[in-house]
């Protein structure tokens, strides 16, 4: 079936430590995006890419790092300098003219 | 800026009755486009619906509506006949462009059906 897969869903990671979030398409969508949820409040846009090794930036974009080298994959990576990490992370992708499909989610929590 | 506010934190209605979720956008923009997502308790957004600016008829699908008034910056989603199945958390959102969607969210109404 087609669709986005996010892994891991679950993740624990240590103060001052790198992690990243992986994401892979077969939808043959263009663009893809991730997004932060916390409790209580919607989601908001941290990196997307509309095209093979091209990406900009979002809302809140300090912190994270994204690349985007292969068109199904869009990998991205939380840092050090994220100062509230703590979040359920959302990726999703669109063809032009649609909507955004989103992935489960991979939920991160630093001790 | 674009704004969307989801005024309802938490809603909560016994089985068969009708809820209605409101949604008030704000942008400068002329043309624009609006969304519905559900994310049920998996964490999934799952698309509803996608409201051009331009087009204000309102649609219906099986029991869910949407009330699109301009006039009004408003984007109202009801549920006729609530199902326990309903439950989850609603999102309104907009986007200025289509060809890049970068979706403003508002913050979620969270919806609650008892049997």
């Amino acid at each position: 079936d087609g669709g986005i897969t996010q892994s891991p869903k679950y993740l624990f990671r240590k103060e001052g430590q790198n992690v990243t979030l992986s994401c892979e398409q077969n939808l043959n969508h263009d663009a893809m995006y991730w997004y932060r949820q916390d409790p209580g409040q919607g989601l908001r846009l941290i990196y997307y890419s509309q095209i093979v090794n091209d990406f900009q930036k979002g809302d809140i974009a300090e912190g994270y790092s994204v690349s985007r080298e292969k068109k199904e994959s869009f990998p991205l990576t939380v840092t050090s300098a994220q100062k509230n990490p703590t979040a359920f992370y959302l990726c999703a992708s669109s063809i032009w003219g649609t909507e955004l499909f989103f992935g489960e989610g991979s939920r991160l929590t630093v001790l | 800026a674009q704004k969307v506010t989801q005024a309802q934190t938490e809603i909560s209605v016994v089985e068969k009755e009708d809820v209605t979720l409101d949604c008030v956008y704000e942008t400068r923009d002329t043309t624009y486009y609006l969304f519905w997502y559900k994310q049920p308790p998996s964490g999934e957004l799952v698309f509803l619906i996608r409201r051009n600016s331009f087009d204000e008829q309102n649609e219906i699908s099986g029991r869910y509506s949407w009330n699109f008034q301009k006039s009004t910056s408003s984007f109202n989603f009801t549920i006729t006949a609530s199902q326990v199945v309903d439950s989850a958390v609603y999102f309104c959102a907009l986007s200025e462009l289509l060809y890049e969607l970068r979706l403003t969210f508002g913050e979620g109404t969270q919806l609650t059906v008892n049997p």
